[in-house]
């Protein structure tokens, strides 16, 4: 099984600040990962996939990097809507999912 | 645009079956790949198992031994049974869709969840 890291698990950001997420595959993914943002109450967003590509709809605030088995999400200028809980996916080998990171108001 | 609905008891007592459906619309199931995934309080997400409109399926490893996908391509609906629960199966139960042609992608349409609690 292919072993999803994330981190941090907890990130505080001020409004209109960087934020920077990580998350590691424990083998090989290509460029086959995700991210999705997940709100309380609601079902995941997909918000890239990939690796770098952004889902219909998405602010182009938000973008993703990396191969292999280190990625990155970036949302360049943080909205109050964006404070959520981020989680990567890969399905390079079948599926597996990070364990998310919230990212909260500072 | 494609929608999801999770339905099914919400309350299952341990060793016994959980049955849930999930309908789609405004779209068919042809083409694509459909799952169902699960997320335990405070837990991250993980995949059950996926299945296409024709029946191809595949389950995780971890549950296979419990766990049966099935389609009804006439009622655009398809279902998840799994036996045997514990308290450990207590979980926001999720439908969702592959989102290219094939079982490599991310899932881009999502149903809103079914919570399913195994308890006596």
């Amino acid at each position: 099984e292919v072993v999803m890291t994330q981190s941090p698990a907890t990130l505080s950001v001020s409004p209109g600040d960087r934020a920077t997420l990580s998350c590691r595959a424990s083998q090989s993914v290509n460029t086959n990962l995700a991210w999705y943002q997940q709100k309380p109450g609601q079902a995941p967003r997909l918000l890239i996939y990939g690796a770098s590509t952004r889902a219909t709809g998405v602010p182009s605030r938000f973008s993703g990097s990396g191969s292999g088995t280190d990625f990155t999400l970036t949302i360049s200028s943080l909205q109050s809507e964006d404070f959520a809980v981020y989680c990567c996916q890969q399905y390079n080998n079948w599926y597996t999912f990070g364990q998310g990171t919230k990212l909260e108001i500072k | 645009q494609v929608q999801l609905q999770e339905s099914g008891p919400g309350l299952v007592k341990p060793s016994e079956t959980l049955s849930l459906t999930c309908s789609v619309s405004g779209g068919s199931l042809s083409t694509f790949f459909w799952s169902w995934l699960r997320q335990a309080p405070g837990r991250g997400l993980e995949w059950i198992a996926y299945i296409s409109s024709s029946g191809s399926t595949n389950y995780n490893p971890s549950l296979r031994s419990r766990v049966n996908i099935s389609v009804a391509p006439s009622k655009n609906q398809f279902s998840l049974r799994l036996t045997s629960v514990t308290a450990a199966d207590t979980a926001v139960y999720y439908c969702a869709r592959v989102g290219v042609v094939g079982v490599r992608g991310p899932y881009d349409f999502w149903g809103q969840g079914a919570m399913v609690t195994v308890s006596s």
